[in-house]
């Protein structure tokens, strides 16, 4: 009955390789986000989507692109992994888009590491 | 830009302890303010918030009130317990078009039988 989840929980991978990780979440929400906690534990967004719109898109290199095939889907792809994408991955959604009023619930996070 | 600063962990304290961790921030205008915790191999929840100056957030014996002459919104519990041992995330929604939550880097809390 898990509200948000992500697949894979860990994800291990060679400098250059294209990986995906995605997100489900069965909470009913508009509104889906991708974050990153980087090795100092910093967490920043990435991404938003509201009804399958991407709303949010912060200064994140283009080798990253969301994808919401529906509502209850937000996938993050990444193309020609980097050393520095190494990092933890956090999916989280809301029932609306306006983050003063509607709380986020979050994934557990899809730890990657690029070697 | 805005900005949220939390105290350094791990913090280790015993069982039945007071707890504090230290939070402030920086923002334009009057931010709303959020304590999100993540227990092991969870992700991040709700644990409270304050939306507006002199509010105290409450929850699970944990309280933090919105202190705006020292721009700080600090979590305590009177007593702790080992299952409170989790990460700890300060963090704010500016109330200006932004409608991103800026995080602080977290603190780890372990609470020792």
């Amino acid at each position: 009955d898990t509200a948000v989840s992500q697949t894979p929980k860990y994800l291990v991978t060679q400098m250059g390789n294209d990986k995906s990780i995605k997100c489900e979440q069965n909470l009913g929400h508009d509104t889906m986000y991708w974050y990153k906690q980087d090795s100092k534990k910093f967490l920043k967004i990435m991404f938003s989507y509201n009804n399958k719109e991407l709303i949010i898109n912060e200064t994140v290199p283009n080798r990253f692109s969301p994808k919401s095939p529906d509502k209850a889907h937000l996938n993050l792809h990444i193309n020609s992994l980097e050393l520095g994408d190494s990092a933890v991955y956090f999916c989280a959604s809301s029932q609306g888009s306006r983050a003063v009023y509607n709380e986020q619930f979050f994934g557990p996070g899809t730890r990657l590491t690029v070697l | 830009g805005n900005s949220v600063t939390q105290m350094e962990g791990p913090v280790t304290l015993s069982e039945e302890a007071f707890l504090t961790i230290n939070c402030t921030y920086t923002a334009t205008g009057y931010p709303s303010l959020f304590w999100y915790v993540q227990y092991p191999g969870e992700g991040l929840q709700l644990l409270l918030k304050a939306t507006k100056a002199d509010d105290k957030g409450s929850n699970k014996g944990f309280e933090a009130t919105y202190r705006k002459e020292t721009t700080s919104f600090h979590l305590e519990k009177g007593s702790v317990q080992v299952s409170d041992s989790a990460v700890y995330f300060c963090a704010l929604v500016g109330k200006f078009g932004d409608d991103k939550i800026i995080f602080g880097k977290g603190t780890r809390l372990h609470i020792l039988p």
